[in-house]
């Protein structure tokens, strides 16, 4: 069975500065991984993911995410934090092959001081 | 990208009354929906797989006949929440995906948050 593991439930970082949240990922299969974004009271949304090829994913906002199977991780990075990246970030791992199916992580919470 | 769309974002019911949730794909023919359960400060749990024009798949420990789930167009997935009660509030997340995005995505709605009283 898929797990996903996020370190830090909360992160907290200066605007400008690097921000690294990071997951790491059990799967029995070649998983297909998300990071998804949360603001309060709304869905989620896709901020990237890793499926096939490029090992260095980037994906909206800046965002990038590199999925380094010898580690089993799939940390998510941005050079320069802004105060309106300050949401909760989840993790995901697709089920095997089953349609859109994901177990998340359990979330981390990037807080942005001026 | 995609746009799933719920309704409502949220509601108030009484103690034992039922809920209906919609979850609606706007723009393509979802083959499959997903609920998904948020508590506070937890993260998301699935609860059931939704196929159109078949019965739902429900994960362990979720109760069928609580939360009914209807699939029965390439459109509409709908969740009622029957007989609620207060340990039933929560945020609830649908998502839709069809087998032409080869399992790379799925799209989510935008929640709904259910407060029981």
């Amino acid at each position: 069975a898929q797990s996903v593991t996020q370190l830090g439930s909360h992160v907290s970082v200066s605007e400008g500065a690097l921000v690294l949240l990071r997951c790491n990922y059990s799967s029995s299969v070649p998983p297909y991984l998300f990071w998804y974004v949360q603001y309060p009271n709304q869905g989620l949304q896709l901020l990237l993911k890793y499926t096939t090829g490029a090992t260095l994913v980037k994906g909206i906002n800046g965002f990038e995410a590199e999925f380094k199977k010898s580690e089993t991780s799939f940390h998510l990075t941005k050079p320069s934090a802004h105060m309106s990246d300050a949401a909760e970030y989840f993790c995901a791992v697709i089920q095997g092959y089953s349609y859109g199916k994901l177990t998340f992580g359990q979330g981390t919470i990037l807080t942005v001081h001026p | 990208g995609a746009v799933v769309s719920q309704h409502p974002s949220w509601v108030i019911c009484k103690s034992g009354t039922s809920v209906k949730i919609e979850c609606r794909s706007l723009d393509f023919q979802a083959t499959t929906m997903f609920w998904y359960r948020q508590f506070p400060k937890q993260s998301l749990m699935l609860m059931a797989t939704s196929n159109e024009g078949s019965k739902a798949t429900y994960e362990q420990g979720v109760e069928k006949d609580k939360f009914l789930i209807n699939h029965a167009s390439l459109t509409l997935s709908t969740l009622t929440v029957t007989s609620a009660h207060p340990e039933d509030s929560s945020f609830y997340i649908c998502s839709a995906t069809h087998r032409g995005l080869m399992n790379t995505e799925a799209f989510f709605g935008q929640g709904t948050r259910l407060t029981v009283v």
